[in-house]
């Protein structure tokens, strides 16, 4: 059973970078059909696509977000990883790591439980 | 850049029918997705294509389609089902997510 785990600090400063790992188990981080991907939910609010990266390394950022990210992929550690910068109040948030399935039936077949992270001085 | 539109909350008794609509301009071109979040949960994946139930989900859960309008059509609902819910699309190439906004089943 493939899982998925979000680490990283659950407080932030504004201003400064956020960086979350996503650990992959049960599975291979190098599977052809899939991509890897974040989505974050802001305190009683909906969920928001960030962006998803192929683990031979193509990423596609959400438009929005996309001037403050950066996502990658450690295929030896099995964990893909994102950075989001220069953070404010707005981007306090769970954030999911998942899994996208590729082709013509895309969606998320597997989650990880969610990390909270607060963005506060 | 494509939206999904869901009406933010839907009310029904138990053992009535909810039916939750999404309104996109991807559809009908890209299926829809339906994820059901309980409280402090994570989604978990409800219908996909469409019309088509993961194994583990119960058959009083299906899925419609007409033109640019999608619906996940809960029958018999049971306290349980009470949740989010969020349709999911895709731009035409398939990377690009996107998520309606979610809607609340409250069972009375």
């Amino acid at each position: 059973q493939l899982q998925l785990q979000e680490s990283g600090p659950g407080l932030v400063k504004p201003s400064e970078t956020l960086s979350l790992t996503c650990t992959v188990s049960g599975g291979s981080i190098s599977g052809s059909s899939f991509y890897w991907a974040w989505i974050r939910q802001p305190p009683g609010k909906g969920l928001e696509w960030i962006g998803s990266i192929y683990y031979g390394g193509p990423t596609y950022y959400n438009p929005s977000l996309k001037s403050r990210l950066t996502m990658s992929v450690d295929t030896s550690k099995n964990q893909f990883s994102l950075e989001v910068r220069s953070v404010t109040a707005a981007d306090t948030a769970v954030f999911y790591c998942g899994r996208f399935r590729l082709g013509l039936f895309p969606y998320f077949d597997y989650w990880g439980q969610g990390i909270l992270v607060t963005v506060s001085s | 850049s494509s939206e999904l539109t869901q009406p933010p909350s839907v009310s029904v008794s138990p053992g009535q029918t909810a039916r939750i609509t999404c309104s996109g301009d991807p559809f009908p071109r890209q299926f829809a997705y339906w994820y059901q979040q309980k409280s402090g949960q994570a989604p978990i994946l409800v219908m996909y294509k469409g019309t088509e139930r993961p194994s583990g989900i119960p058959e009083r859960f299906s899925g419609s389609n007409s033109g640019t309008t999608v619906a996940l059509i809960i029958r018999e609902v049971q306290a349980e089902d009470e949740a989010d819910y969020y349709c999911q699309s895709t731009d035409n190439s398939g990377t690009y997510v996107i998520f309606g906004g979610g809607t609340r089943l409250t069972v009375l």
